[in-house]
C-alpha cells in the first residue's frame, strides 16, 4: 500500500511570488491535514479537509489556503510568499471515523528567497 | 492555550540502556487522544505509540511504552533497549478525539551512543 505522497519534494520560490504544494493521501482515507514546520515555531497545523470541506484551520493568515478533490488528494497554496514561510511542509493522511494515527508524507522543503 | 510542552530540547542513552521522555498537555476537554511521533533525518512522521486518554492502562508497543497521568496531564515515553535507529526527534502530540488536528511539543532530540 503506497503512503502519503508530497509533490515536490524541494522547492525553491522567490519572495511575492505563490506556490501550490500537493498531497496524495493513503488510498481510502478521506481526511488530509497540513502542517507547517519551521525550527523556531516547531509543528503547526495549518488546515485540515475531510471530503471536500475543511474541517478545521489553524492560526495562519489568509495566504495560506487549500483544498481537497473528490478523489482526496489535497492542495494547499502559498499566496505573495515572504521569507518566513521557509518551511518544511508536512501532510497527513487519517482513515477518518476510527481514531487512529495520522500518517505522514516526507514533506516538501520551501524554500523563499 | 491547549499545549503540549517538551522541556527536554535533548537527551543522550547509551545503546541497549533506558531512557523517559517527557511530555505535559494543558486541555480543558475529557475525550482526547495523545501520541509520540518519530522523526529521523528522512523527516518523514513515524507513530511510536498512542493512548487513549479514557483508558487508564499505559499503551505499549514493544521497547516503547508510556506512563500516563491523566490528573497530572503528563505523557512520558519510555524507550526500553535502546537502539541506535531510535536516534531521532521525538514529538509529543495530542488532539482532540473526533478531529486531526494534532497539537505538537517541540520535540526531544534522542541520541544515542554506541
Amino acid at each position: 500500500k503506497a503512503g502519503v505522497t508530497q509533490t515536490p519534494r524541494y522547492l525553491i520560490k522567490t519572495r511575492g511570488q505563490q506556490v501550490t504544494l500537493s498531497c496524495s493521501p493513503i488510498s481510502g482515507h478521506r481526511s488530509v491535514s497540513w502542517y507547517q514546520q519551521t525550527p523556531g515555531q516547531g509543528l503547526q497545523f495549518l488546515f485540515e479537509y475531510f471530503s471536500e470541506t475543511q474541517r478545521n484551520k489553524g492560526n495562519f493568515p489568509g495566504r495560506f489556503s487549500g483544498r481537497q478533490f473528490s478523489n482526496s488528494r489535497s492542495e494547499m497554496n502559498v499566496s505573495t510568499l515572504e521569507l518566513g514561510d521557509s518551511a518544511l511542509y508536512l501532510c497527513a493522511s487519517s482513515l477518518y471515523g476510527v481514531n487512529t494515527e495520522a500518517f505522514f508524507g516526507q514533506g516538501t522543503r520551501l524554500t523563499v528567497v | 492555550a491547549q499545549t503540549v510542552t517538551q522541556s527536554q530540547p535533548e537527551m543522550s542513552v547509551q545503546e541497549a540502556e533506558t531512557v523517559t521522555l517527557s511530555c505535559t498537555y494543558d486541555t480543558s476537554e475529557s475525550d482526547y487522544y495523545l501520541f509520540w511521533y518519530k522523526q529521523p533525518p528522512s523527516r518523514q512522521m513515524i507513530l511510536v505509540i498512542r493512548q487513549e486518554a479514557y483508558k487508564q492502562q499505559n499503551a505499549t508497543e514493544n521497547r516503547f511504552s508510556v506512563n500516563f497521568q491523566k490528573a497530572a496531564k503528563s505523557f512520558s515515553l519510555k524507550i526500553s533497549d535502546s537502539q541506535l535507529g531510535d536516534a531521532a526527534m521525538y514529538f509529543c502530540a495530542r488532539c482532540t478525539s473526533g478531529t486531526y488536528k494534532y497539537i505538537f511539543g517541540t520535540g526531544t532530540r534522542l541520541k544515542v551512543l554506541a
